[in-house]
């Protein structure tokens, strides 16, 4: 009964591959996001979709490619993979009929690219 | 843009004592909320604290409290008891309602036994 979670939750692929990340919420949440943690332990907002449609389109390389096939599911989607995407990548969700706006995180995927 | 300032990159408290993880961040807002995040090594990002800016009552949550100083723009987690369970990363977080959060660079905070 897992409230937001992501799969895999490791991935190793060489440059130039393509992968996907995949995100589900079962907490009944209309808004998710994908987040990025780097080297150094950042957090940065990369994309923010409510009711399905994208929001929020930080400045990130149109490589990635969020996709969200319903309200529960956000999916991300990287083209021609490059050492620096090397991360770790959370989902997130919330909803905006809370009075706290208390963001749920996923796992999280550990991405390495060699 | 808003930013949240964490000036602290690591900290370190005996078990048993008290800590305090200091935040800042500048807002043009008047309401919005905030957090402190904890992230362990296994690298979940685990809620530890909300705060509402319009209640001006500080946030508790058993042995983590805030110190919310509006006028001032800070927000510091202070950690009671410390246990060596609370070794992690901790963010900082801001929030003008649900949109994404922006984070502080994190404070990671050692407990020495």
């Amino acid at each position: 009964d897992t409230a937001v979670s992501q799969t895999p939750k490791y991935l190793v692929t060489q440059m130039g591959n393509d992968k996907s990340i995949k995100c589900e919420q079962n907490l009944g949440h209309d808004t998710m996001y994908w987040y990025k943690q780097d080297s150094k332990k950042f957090l940065k907002i990369m994309f923010s979709y409510n009711n399905k449609e994208l929001i929020i389109n930080e400045t990130v390389p149109n490589r990635f490619s969020p996709k969200s096939p319903d309200k529960a599911h956000l999916n991300l989607h990287i083209n021609s993979l490059e050492l620096g995407d090397s991360a770790v990548y959370f989902c997130a969700s919330s909803h905006r009929a809370t009075s706290s706006y208390e963001q749920y995180f996923g796992p999280g995927t550990r991405l390495t690219v060699t | 843009a808003q930013t949240v300032t964490q000036s602290q990159p690591e900290m370190s408290v005996q078990e048993a004592e008290t800590v305090t993880l200091s935040c800042t961040y500048d807002t043009s807002e008047s309401d919005y909320y905030l957090f402190w995040y904890k992230q362990p090594p296994s690298r979940q990002m685990i809620l530890v604290i909300r705060q509402e800016a319009y209640k001006q009552q500080n946030a508790t949550e058993n042995r983590f409290s805030v110190n919310f100083q509006k006028a001032a723009k800070s927000f510091s987690l202070k950690i009671s008891d410390s246990q060596l369970g609370d070794a992690a990363m901790y963010f900082c977080a801001y929030t003008v309602g649900n949109t994404p959060l922006v984070f502080g660079k994190g404070t990671r905070l050692s407990v020495i036994a």
